[in-house]
């Protein structure tokens, strides 16, 4: 079974900063089952990244995805305060524990 | 408008069962691949249950032989009959519509607003 290690785990940063997220899978996994999701409060998730890198329909092009085999990140390049949310990967049916950005 | 929508969901006591529904609209719920996916107070998501469009079904380890997944294609609905609840079953319940591409699972890419389910006596 594959288990998805996301950190940090809360992440407080300004508006205007670079926030870098990660999630570490505990073997290596296929890159096209790799997805990313928002999530604010009070909200259903929504399907940020699929396929490691692509973006889903919605978002700017401020967010992207990275990575391979065991190791993908989630990159917010220039922080809004409209990003502040809980982020999970993903890997075909298990989640990571999410992390937590904090908007300054 | 794609969406979905879940009810059914309530107070109930541990031991007991209840139905959950997922009315689609906007596409077919049979052409698709189905889940659930739930999400205790406070914690992260945890997958429960898929429909496949062909017919298969896939339960999560710790809902399998006391959850059921199923469709009502002329309802355009997806459900789950949940039996011999425990407090830890007490989440938010989604259904999401899975996203291929070929054989390629590229996420969840369609959301419920979820439904409340409180296990509790």
């Amino acid at each position: 079974e594959i288990v998805l290690t996301q950190s940090p785990g809360t992440l407080s940063l300004s508006p205007g900063e670079r926030a870098t997220l990660s999630c570490r899978a505990s073997q290596s996994v296929s890159s096209s089952y790799l997805a990313w999701y928002q999530q604010k409060p009070g909200q259903a998730p929504r399907l940020l990244i699929y396929g490691a890198s692509s973006r889903a329909t919605g978002f700017p092009d401020r967010f992207s995805g990275s990575g391979s085999g065991t190791d993908f990140s989630l990159t917010i390049s220039r922080l809004e305060p409209e990003d502040s949310a809980v982020y999970y990967c993903q890997q075909y049916r298990t989640f990571g524990q999410g992390t937590k950005v904090e908007i300054k | 408008e794609v969406q979905l929508v879940e009810s059914g969901g309530g107070l109930i006591q541990p031991g007991g069962s209840l139905r959950l529904s997922c009315a689609a609209s906007g596409f077919t719920v049979s052409s698709n691949y189905m889940s659930w996916v739930r999400q205790a107070p406070g914690k992260g998501l945890e997958w429960v249950s898929v429909f496949y469009s062909g017919g298969s079904t896939y339960y999560a380890d710790s809902v399998k032989g006391r959850f059921t997944i199923s469709r009502d294609n002329s309802k355009n609905t997806l459900y789950l009959q949940m039996n011999s609840l425990r407090a830890e079953d007490t989440a938010v319940y989604y259904c999401a519509r899975d996203k291929y591409s070929g054989y390629d699972f590229y996420g969840m890419d369609v959301w419920g607003q979820g439904t409340t389910v409180t296990v509790s006596s």
